[in-house]
C-alpha cells in the first residue's frame, strides 16, 4: 500500500532563511509525487510535481523539489522564505492509472521576522 | 468564478441532523473525489467517483453517502451527523484523459462542518 511520511508536523523559518520540508514515500513502482500548499482558510494549491524524468523539479513561488528514489524521498525547497509562505504543506503520492492520492499528514511552516 | 466550487462553505448543525455538501466543477474532469481533513491527520479519501455510473469507498466511508448527479456534479451527505464529523471537507477533481492520467488533483475551497 502506498504511504507518505512528513515526519516534521511544525518548522519555524526566519524570513530570508532558506527551507527544507521532508517527505518520505512507500510505494512499489514507480510514482507520481505531489506537493501542495494550503494557505489559511483556503483549499489546497499545487505547488509541483514529479512524474519521471529530471529528478529536480520546480514549481510555484520559487520552491523546487528533488525525487531520491534510493531514499524514497521528495523533499520541498527554497532558498528564501517569505513571510507569505506561512501555510501547512502536504506533500502525496500517486501512480499512473491509480488515481487516490495518498496524503501525509502535513508540516506547517511559520515564518519569523 | 472558482473552477470546483463547494457549497456551503461554513455549516454548524446539531447531532442527528442530516447534512448535505454540494460540490460543482467547471472543468470538465470525470472524476471526482471527496476528503476530510482533521488536524495532525491530513487529507482522508470518504469516497470517489470515476464517472456518473462508478461510485467508491475510501478509507472513512461509514456515516457517509454520496450522489454523483452529472458529470459536474457530487454531493456528501451526512444521514445523522455527530460531533466527530467536525472537519474541512473538501472536494476535489482530476482528469483520466490521454495524456493527462497523472493522478493530480483540483481543489475547491473547502467546507467546514461544526456538528455540536
Amino acid at each position: 500500500a502506498q504511504s507518505v511520511t512528513q515526519p516534521d508536523i511544525h518548522i519555524t523559518v526566519s524570513e530570508g532563511a532558506s527551507l527544507e520540508l521532508r517527505c518520505n514515500y512507500s510505494y512499489g513502482a514507480t510514482p507520481y509525487l505531489f506537493w501542495y500548499v494550503q494557505s489559511p482558510g483556503q483549499g489546497l494549491q499545487l505547488l509541483l510535481k514529479y512524474f519521471s524524468g529530471d529528478t529536480l523539479v520546480q514549481g510555484i513561488k520559487g520552491f523546487e523539489a528533488e525525487f531520491k528514489r534510493s531514499q524514497s524521498s521528495f523533499n520541498l525547497r527554497k532558498p528564501s522564505v517569505h513571510w507569505s509562505d506561512a501555510a501547512e504543506y502536504f506533500c502525496a503520492v500517486g501512480a499512473r492509472g491509480f488515481q487516490k492520492l495518498v496524503f501525509g499528514t502535513g508540516t506547517r511552516l511559520l515564518v519569523s521576522p | 468564478d472558482a473552477d470546483v466550487t463547494q457549497t456551503p462553505r461554513n455549516r454548524i448543525t446539531k447531532t442527528g441532523k442530516r447534512i448535505m455538501l454540494e460540490c460543482s466543477q467547471t472543468k470538465g474532469h470525470d472524476r471526482m473525489y471527496w476528503y476530510r481533513q482533521d488536524p495532525g491527520l491530513g487529507l482522508q479519501l470518504i469516497y470517489y467517483s470515476f464517472d456518473v455510473k462508478d461510485i467508491n469507498k475510501g478509507e472513512i466511508s461509514d456515516g457517509y453517502s454520496v450522489s454523483r448527479q452529472a458529470q459536474a456534479k457530487f454531493s456528501l451527505s451526512l444521514e445523522s451527523a455527530i460531533p466527530n464529523q467536525t472537519a474541512l471537507y473538501f472536494c476535489a477533481t482530476s482528469d483520466s484523459g490521454t495524456g493527462a492520467d497523472t493522478g493530480e488533483l483540483f481543489f475547491g475551497e473547502g467546507s467546514r462542518l461544526t456538528v455540536l
